[in-house]
């Protein structure tokens, strides 16, 4: 069975440190990679997601950035945290692209910057 | 942008009572899902409706979609505390099938 791990799952970093988080898929091949950002109390925004391997889209222009260094890893970076990046944070993957099939997401990491 | 919004956003009511949830959107869509989130998780989704279909069920779940109106909604019968959590819906746009767009999620307490 699929499984999907996002680690760590509470962090507190300072304005202006460096930021990251990674997702790691088990159990299927090539699956479709997002990042969400879920604001308290309200909806998820995608931030990023990827089709494969070094191949990431961006949907919020923001300081944060995406990579996938191997078909089942996806890491959301930042290089200086600003204050408005708190949040928590929730990777998904889907077998299918987009919205065209059930996704599946991880635990979530809540980001705490001060 | 979020392209959902449900209503209402918050929802509170007994045990074994009913609970609707409605979703609006704007454009028009490929399908909908409906999602649920307890608190500080994540989501985990609950039935998936394409724009040709009008209803479906899946347990005590029953979602329906009306495209000409833009709007779903998703009842749960017999509620139970542990249904306490956010439900969310989630629009595929037809003219881009890249991504799921959420809405802003009801917020449902179940007392016991």
């Amino acid at each position: 069975s699929q499984t999907i791990h996002q680690w760590p799952a509470t962090l507190v970093q300072p304005v202006g440190s460096p930021l990251s988080l990674e997702c790691t898929v088990e159990g299927t091949s090539n699956p479709n990679l997002y990042w969400y950002r879920q604001a308290a109390g309200r909806g998820l925004q995608l931030l990023f997601y990827s089709v494969g391997i070094g191949q990431i889209s961006s949907e919020v222009p923001q300081n944060l950035s995406a990579s996938r260094p191997q078909d089942r890893q996806f890491i959301l970076s930042s290089k200086k945290l600003l204050l408005s990046d708190s949040g928590f944070y929730l990777c998904a993957w889907s077998s299918l692209a987009g919205g065209w099939d059930t996704q599946y997401f991880g635990p979530g990491t809540r980001l705490t910057v001060l | 942008s979020q392209q959902g919004e449900e209503d209402p956003q918050a929802l509170s009511i007994q045990e074994g009572e009913n609970a609707t949830m409605n979703c609006s959107y704007k454009t028009s869509i490929n399908n909908l899902q409906w999602y649920r989130q307890n608190s500080g998780r994540g989501l985990v989704h609950l039935i998936l409706i394409r724009s040709n279909e009008r209803e479906k069920h899946s347990g005590r779940l029953r979602v329906t979609l009306d495209t000409s109106k833009k709007s779903s909604s998703l009842l749960i019968t017999a509620s139970r505390a542990a249904d306490t959590a956010s439900y969310f819906c989630a629009t595929t746009r037809s003219d881009n099938t890249d991504k799921l767009i959420f809405g802003t999620g009801t917020r449902l307490q179940v007392f016991p």
